[in-house]
């Protein structure tokens, strides 16, 4: 199984900053996704990370709000720009080697907007 | 669309008694995997198992058991002999693969409580 990094684990910020979270995996891995969970509630996807090129967002998510790199398999970036406390949430990347594995997740970024 | 429905919220049981998590999905996909996962107060997401939708054979771990039904589309969650550390949010997820958008689904969750 992927063992996998993310950093910060948590932050407190405050409103109007932007927080870059880092995901780092211990192999190469074909897709990696990024989650968001607020709180009491379920997860749900906000892109998945591509390889090369330009992360594909799903509905409700955009690019200038939640960029994300991916400049290699085994690495990528999410920041939560111009911050407010509705993006209190935790944050969690996944990964799956392949179509219908299963998909392991980091130990998530407890984020806390003031 | 795809859809996964957890309906009990919450859960309390005392130690040692068995307890059922529900899990029913919608789909119009032939292939399919469905999966459940443990987030224990720490925050990170435990996978527990993957079931495919060819294959409804039950399956036991330990104290957990799954009871996988594609006539009634439900993927019930059994842990036996329940103890504290069972404590967690479950979740149970699906990920489809012939109209699923290759992204896993999840439910909304069922809190378990488990007390001395």
């Amino acid at each position: 199984s992927a063992v996998i990094s993310q950093k910060p684990s948590r932050d407190i910020c405050q409103r109007g900053t932007s927080l870059t979270i880092q995901c780092q995996v211990d192999s190469q891995v074909t897709m990696m996704f990024w989650y968001r969970q607020q709180p009491g509630q379920s997860l749900t996807l906000i892109a998945t990370a591509n390889q090369g090129s330009e992360a594909t967002y799903e509905s409700g998510f955009v690019i200038d709000k939640f960029p994300i790199s991916r400049p290699n398999l085994t690495f990528s970036t999410l920041t939560v720009s111009n911050m407010s406390p509705e993006d209190s949430s935790i944050y969690l990347c996944s990964v799956e080697d392949r179509v219908g594995t299963e998909a392991f997740f980091g130990q998530g970024t407890r984020l806390t907007v003031v | 669309a795809q859809k996964v429905t957890q309906a009990q919220t919450e859960i309390s049981v005392v130690e040692k008694e068995d307890v059922t998590l529900d899990c029913v999905y919608e789909t119009r996909d032939t292939t399919y995997y469905l999966f459940w996962y443990k987030q224990p107060p720490s925050g990170e997401l435990v996978f527990l198992i993957r079931r495919n939708s060819f294959d409804e054979q039950n399956e036991i771990s330990g104290r957990y058991s799954w009871n996988f039904q594609k006539s009634t589309s439900s993927f019930n969650f059994t842990i036996t002999a329940s103890q504290v550390v069972d404590s967690a949010v479950y979740f149970c997820a699906y990920y489809g693969l012939t109209g699923g958008g290759n992204k896993l689904t999840f439910g909304t969750g069922t809190q378990l409580k488990v007390e001395l």
